[in-house]
C-alpha cells in the first residue's frame, strides 16, 4: 500500500518561506495517472486545497495562494515538495500531502500523509 | 470559487441509527463530489468519490447520492467507530473546495 509522509520545519518565521517535502513509499511517484496534492487545515477549522501537480510538471494552484506557491517533484527521490513564500500567522496549519486519483476517479484524494504542523511565529 | 455548504454542522445519534448528512454546492458540479471522514488528530479518509462510488475497503453502511448541487452521505447503521468529522469536497472546478464539516457524535 502506497504511503505518504510529510517532512519539514515545524516553525517558520513571518515573511520567510515554508518548505515541505512529501515522500512516497511502497510505490513509484511516476506510476499511474495520479496527481500529487497539498491541503492544509488550521487548528479546529476546515480543509483548504493548496494545489496539485503531475509528474510532467503541470500544476494547478489555488488562486488565493498562487502568487506565493511553488510545487515541484523529484522522481529520483520519489518525493514532491511545497514552497509557500512570505508566510504570515494565517499560514499556521497542519499541512497534508495527498494522492489525487485523477479524472477517471473523480479527482478524489485517496491516500493522505499523517500531516505536519507548521507554526508561523517569530 | 464553488462554495460547499454542509448540514447539519453536528449530529448526535445512537449506535444503530441512520444518519444523513447533506452537502450543497453553489454551482452545478455534476457528480464531482467526494466524502471524507476525519477522526481527531488524524488525516481525512476517503469514503466515497464520484458522488456515489464506495472507496475500496469502506464498509457498505456508508453510501452517497446526488448530482448537480445537492448531495447526501448516509450511514445506514451508525457504529461507535464512525465518530469524527465528515467533509464533502468538490473537484469539478479549481480550486477544489471542501464543506465546513459535520461532526458526528455517539449518544
Amino acid at each position: 500500500q502506497v504511503q505518504l509522509q510529510e517532512s519539514g520545519p515545524g516553525l517558520v518565521k513571518p515573511s520567510q518561506t515554508l518548505s515541505l517535502t512529501c515522500t512516497v513509499s511502497n510505490g513509484s511517484i511516476s506510476s499511474g495517472s495520479y496527481f500529487w496534492s497539498w491541503i492544509r487545515q488550521p487548528a479546529g477549522k476546515g480543509l483548504e486545497w493548496i494545489g496539485r501537480m503531475y509528474i510532467s510538471g503541470t500544476t494547478n494552484y489555488n488562486p488565493s495562494l498562487q502568487s506565493r506557491v511553488t510545487m515541484s517533484v523529484d522522481t529520483s527521490k520519489n518525493q514532491f515538495s511545497l514552497r509557500l513564500s512570505s508566510v504570515t500567522a494565517a499560514d499556521t496549519a497542519v499541512y497534508y500531502c495527498a494522492r489525487d486519483l485523477g479524472l477517471f476517479r473523480g479527482n478524489a484524494l485517496d491516500i493522505w500523509g499523517q500531516g505536519t504542523m507548521v507554526t508561523v511565529s517569530s | 470559487d464553488i462554495q460547499m455548504t454542509q448540514s447539519p454542522s453536528s449530529v448526535s445519534a445512537s449506535v444503530g441509527d441512520r444518519v444523513t448528512i447533506t452537502c450543497r454546492a453553489s454551482h452545478d458540479i455534476s457528480t464531482w463530489l467526494a466524502w471524507y471522514q476525519q477522526k481527531p488528530g488524524k488525516a481525512p479518509k476517503l469514503l466515497i468519490y464520484a458522488a456515489s462510488t464506495l472507496q475500496s475497503g469502506v464498509p457498505p453502511r456508508f453510501s452517497g447520492s446526488g448530482s448537480g448541487t445537492n448531495f447526501t452521505l448516509t450511514i445506514s447503521s451508525l457504529q461507535p467507530e464512525d465518530l469524527g468529522s465528515f467533509f464533502c469536497q468538490q473537484a469539478n472546478r479549481f480550486p477544489q473546495t471542501f464543506g465546513q464539516g459535520t461532526k458526528v457524535e455517539i449518544k
